[in-house]
């Protein structure tokens, strides 16, 4: 069984439309996390989420919101999406708090037209 | 500020030779991680090593650690073609808050 997984794959869409990503975990893990990783490789944390307390990176656009409706699952929200939205979107999670080992899904890599 | 910067930033070498990369950072941590990223794939965690320790072993793998000059080593004995993928150092940020900062990874390439 996949521990980290996300969907969908692949994703392409048009500017301006709504799109969401699914994540969850199955490992039992109260810290979930999504990440952004741009064309040249570099992975940039966007949101952190423990026990219902979301920490967002201040750089990330309001566009972009995190929703979970249990301990086990992440989704990503995002609105009015931008051509600079293209990227690699990975959910990790831990056990270990923010300083622990990070389990990573397989990523989302999503395309805007 | 980015923490974590590895280099070289791509790396060839023969099968069954070491391979090694580094990483700086520029904060205080309490402990530093090395990532593999296969293509097209999400990481995969190698070794930690905390603040306290100066090296680790992990099969092939061996990490150190500097704090004094803020950096790290990982070093892959051995190398075997499956060893082909991008690596990454990752530390805290210290305030416990905005989880792991990543730098922009190694892509390391095993010729056969």
């Amino acid at each position: 069984d996949t521990a980290v997984s996300q969907t969908p794959k692949y994703l392409v869409t048009q500017m301006g439309n709504d799109k969401s990503i699914k994540c969850e975990q199955n490992l039992g893990h109260d810290t979930m996390y999504w990440y952004k990783q741009d064309s040249k490789k570099f992975l940039k944390i966007m949101f952190s989420y423990n026990n219902k307390e979301l920490i967002i990176n201040e750089t990330v656009p309001n566009r972009f919101s995190p929703k979970s409706p249990d301990k086990a699952h992440l989704n990503l929200h995002i609105n009015s999406l931008e051509l600079g939205d293209s990227a690699v979107y990975f959910c990790a999670s831990t056990s270990g708090g923010t300083r622990g080992i990070q389990y990573f899904g397989a990523g989302t890599r999503l395309s805007v037209l | 500020s980015q923490q974590g910067e590895e280099d070289p930033q791509a790396l060839s070498i023969q099968e069954g030779e070491n391979a090694t990369m580094n990483c700086s950072y520029k904060t205080s941590i309490n402990n530093l991680q090395w990532y593999r990223q296969n293509s097209g794939r999400g990481l995969v965690h190698l070794i930690l090593i905390r603040s306290n320790e100066r090296e680790k072993h992990s099969g092939r793998l061996r990490v150190t650690l500097d704090t004094s000059k803020k950096s790290s080593s990982l070093l892959i004995t051995a190398s075997r073609a499956a060893d082909t993928a991008s690596y990454f150092c990752a530390t805290d940020a210290g305030g416990g808050a905005d989880g792991l900062t990543f730098g922009k990874g190694t892509h390391l390439i095993i010729q056969p």
